[in-house]
């Protein structure tokens, strides 16, 4: 079953914590997204990697970083978390070159 | 840097009628152009795209239409149902052609 999981699904943290953001899939998809949706702001882009250890910044990566070790597991670090990374933060997944990604279900990630 | 306009920020119609949502894009060089759709509360959910090398694709109900000389492309979703009340996104590939710009989203509500 071709899909992509997010843990947690929903998160509270206060400001200054670390924050990891789990991503896995099941299709060995090489091209793994990490995005942020916000109202009024649609999807903007953190990171983007194009397989192990191939990781590029999207639109927004300032005060992100990932981790991308295996094929199928790629994850999203807040050092040092702020309040205006409250969000809804997608992964998602393709294979290489214009694919429709794959979307998991979410993280809405709240920080106090 | 690139965009991605979508142009209509609501729709509304009537149930059984048909809805069509406009994107315009920016970056000459976008070569794929899919559409999501999100639902309350929801993940993003792929539902047709489109490739450059052609100017019109359906599936079942979802016709999109691609000018390449306006740089517009367009979802038409005919026979509307209220089920199809949701946020739909377009996208358009950019730069690596893995990276896609999106719209901020079209809100259509369905009424019975």
């Amino acid at each position: 079953d071709m899909k992509v999981t997010q843990m947690p699904r929903y998160l509270i943290k206060r400001m200054g914590e670390n924050v990891l953001l789990e991503c896995g899939q099941d299709m060995s998809h090489e091209t793994m997204y990490w995005y942020r949706q916000d109202p009024g702001l649609g999807l903007q882009l953190i990171y983007i990697s194009y397989d192990v250890d191939s990781n590029s910044e999207g639109d927004i990566p300032k005060g992100y970083r990932v981790s991308r070790k295996k094929r199928e597991h790629f994850s999203l670090i807040l050092d040092s978390a702020k309040t205006n990374q409250t969000s809804v933060y997608f992964c998602a997944s393709s294979l290489t070159g214009p694919q429709a990604p794959l979307f998991g279900e979410g993280t809405r990630l709240s920080v106090l | 840097g690139e965009k991605v306009e979508q142009h209509e920020s609501t729709l509304s119609v009537r149930e059984g009628d048909s809805a069509v949502i406009n994107c315009t894009y920016t970056d000459t060089a976008s070569s794929y152009f899919p559409w999501y759709k999100q639902e309350a509360g929801k993940s993003l959910h792929f539902v047709i795209d489109i490739r450059s090398n052609v100017d019109r694709k359906q599936s079942q109900r979802l016709i999109v239409l691609l000018d390449k000389k306006a740089k517009r492309f367009s979802l038409h979703i005919t026979a509307t149902q209220p089920e199809d009340s949701a946020i739909y996104f377009c996208a358009a590939s950019v730069g690596d052609n893995s990276k896609l710009i999106w719209g901020l989203g079209t809100s259509l509500v369905v009424n019975p």
